[in-house]
C-alpha cells in the first residue's frame, strides 16, 4: 500500500497570507494520479485538484497543485477567511486507494 | 445535480449490526463505481468497501473484510453497507461516494457509534 505523508500537521497562517502543504508518498505515484480535498468542520470533502495540478470544477485559481512522482505541494495563494479547513492527499494511481493524514489549516 | 443521501447511521452495541444506505439521484447510477469512506473521530479518510457497476466486483479494507458487506441495487439507485460484528474501531462517519478514481461527489455522511 501507498503511504502517504503530509506535512505539517498543522499549519497556523493569517488571511492574505500563502499556504504550502506537503504530501509525500511512500513510493511514486503512477501517472501523477493524486488529488486533494477540503473538509470543514461538519461537511464532506470537497474534490480540489486531481492528476496533481488540475483544479476540479468550480474551484478558485487561487487553489495550485503540482508535484510528481513521490512529491507533491498544494499552494493556497492570498488565504481567503473561507480557506481554514483540514486537507487531504488522495493517491488513486495504484491499488488500494489511500489517504494523508490530513494537515489543518488553522488561523493564527 | 447529482445528489447522495447517507442513512441508517446510529449508535449500536459491540458486536451489533446496522445496514447503511445511500439513495442516489442525477446520473446513471448503473454505469459508475461506487465506495464507502469512512472517518473515524479526529482521523483521516479510509476506503471501507467499494463494488463496481453491476455489483460482481468487491473490494474491502482488511479490516473489515468478513464483517461488511457491500451491496447496490441499480433498479433502486441505492447502495448498501451491511455491517456485523461491530466493533469500537468500526466508529466513524460513512460517506457514500461516486467512485471515479478519485471521489467528486459525496454524500453528507452518516455517523455510526459503536459503544456500550
Amino acid at each position: 500500500e501507498v503511504v502517504l505523508t503530509q506535512s505539517p500537521g498543522t499549519l497556523s497562517l493569517s488571511p492574505g497570507e500563502r499556504a504550502t502543504l506537503s504530501c509525500r508518498a511512500s513510493q511514486s505515484v503512477r501517472n501523477d494520479y493524486l488529488a486533494w480535498y477540503q473538509q470543514k468542520p461538519g461537511q464532506a470533502p470537497r474534490l480540489l485538484i486531481y492528476e496533481a495540478s488540475n483544479r476540479a470544477t468550480g474551484i478558485p485559481d487561487r487553489f495550485r497543485g503540482s508535484g510528481s512522482g513521490t512529491d507533491f505541494t498544494l499552494t493556497i495563494i492570498r488565504l481567503e477567511p473561507e480557506d481554514f479547513a483540514v486537507y487531504h492527499c488522495q493517491q488513486y494511481g495504484i491499488a488500494p486507494r489511500s489517504f494523508g493524514q490530513g494537515t489543518k489549516l488553522e488561523i493564527k | 445535480e447529482v445528489q447522495l443521501v447517507d442513512s441508517g447511521g446510529g449508535l449500536v452495541q459491540p458486536g451489533g449490526s446496522l445496514r447503511l444506505s445511500c439513495a442516489a439521484s442525477g446520473f446513471t447510477f448503473s454505469r459508475f463505481w461506487m465506495t464507502w469512506v469512512r472517518q473515524a473521530p479526529g482521523k483521516g479518510l479510509e476506503c471501507a468497501a467499494s463494488i463496481n457497476e453491476d455489483g460482481s466486483e468487491k473490494h474491502y479494507v482488511d479490516s473489515v473484510k468478513g464483517r461488511f458487506t457491500v451491496s447496490r441495487d441499480n433498479a433502486k439507485n441505492s447502495l448498501y453497507l451491511q455491517m456485523s460484528s461491530l466493533s469500537v474501531e468500526d466508529t466513524a462517519v460513512y460517506y457514500c461516494v461516486r467512485d471515479q478514481g478519485l471521489f467528486q461527489e459525496w454524500g453528507q455522511g452518516t455517523p455510526v457509534t459503536v459503544s456500550s
